[in-house]
């Protein structure tokens, strides 16, 4: 049992250069999200997605997309990468109904911006 | 303000020692409350719940007060392995499961 798989580990962007991170549960869980994590500012949300082909803006959406592309499936992508956006990306997942709510991280994207 | 509040510290304290957190938030509608641990910045993994009654986990103990808004973390007997960060997260009332997490308090247990 894998849990939530987040690739890649590491990524060094130009500038303008777009890229995916890819996610991916194997929990059969509802809600997935992702989050950004800069130093000193907590996990800020990003995007999330309530259950299968539903997507919705978190706090701080402004340079991603992303797509619920079945239920296992969340990927966050960046159109045109920004220094700004440097961070680490962590995905999340939630089985919505459970009476101990508890979220599954992947195990976190270092993204670097030049 | 805020919608999840806490002090970033970090704390510093001896083994054996306890120490205490605390967690403001800013909606009094919000129904579930978590402490998560993160270490040097990877994922951060659930620590507890936090009931209406307070509960217990060993040498943890989360409290929460709704008049006041807040909630909170103690650590008895801190150990080595104790030093981490520690988020706290609030479930943003609606209609969907929003997690909103503090920026999280840093320990550093000491020999």
């Amino acid at each position: 049992n894998a849990g939530v798989t987040q690739t890649p580990k590491f990524q060094v962007l130009k500038t303008g250069q777009s890229m995916t991170l890819q996610c991916a549960q194997d929990m059969n869980h509802n809600s997935m999200y992702w989050y950004r994590q800069d130093p000193g500012m907590g996990l800020r949300l990003i995007y999330y997605s309530a259950s299968e082909g539903t997507t919705d803006k978190g706090e701080v959406p402004n340079g991603y997309n992303v797509s619920r592309l079945n239920k296992r499936e969340f990927s966050l992508r960046l159109e045109s990468a920004a220094p700004s956006q440097t961070s680490v990306y962590f995905c999340a997942s939630i089985n919505m109904g459970q009476t101990n709510e508890k979220l599954f991280f992947g195990s976190g994207t270092q993204l670097s911006v030049l | 303000r805020k919608e999840v509040e806490q002090d970033p510290g970090p704390f510093n304290v001896p083994e054996g020692a306890t120490v205490a957190f605390n967690c403001t938030y800013s909606n009094s509608a919000s129904q579930s409350f978590f402490w998560y641990r993160q270490d040097c910045r990877k994922e951060p993994k659930l620590l507890m719940s936090v009931y209406s009654s307070g509960n217990e986990d060993g040498r943890f103990t989360a409290q929460l007060n709704r008049a006041s808004q807040y909630i909170s973390l103690l650590i008895r007997d801190s150990k080595l392995s104790d030093s981490a960060t520690y988020l706290c997260v609030v479930n943003r009332p609606g209609g969907s499961y929003i997690p909103t997490f503090g920026r999280g308090t840093s320990l550093i247990v000491h020999p």
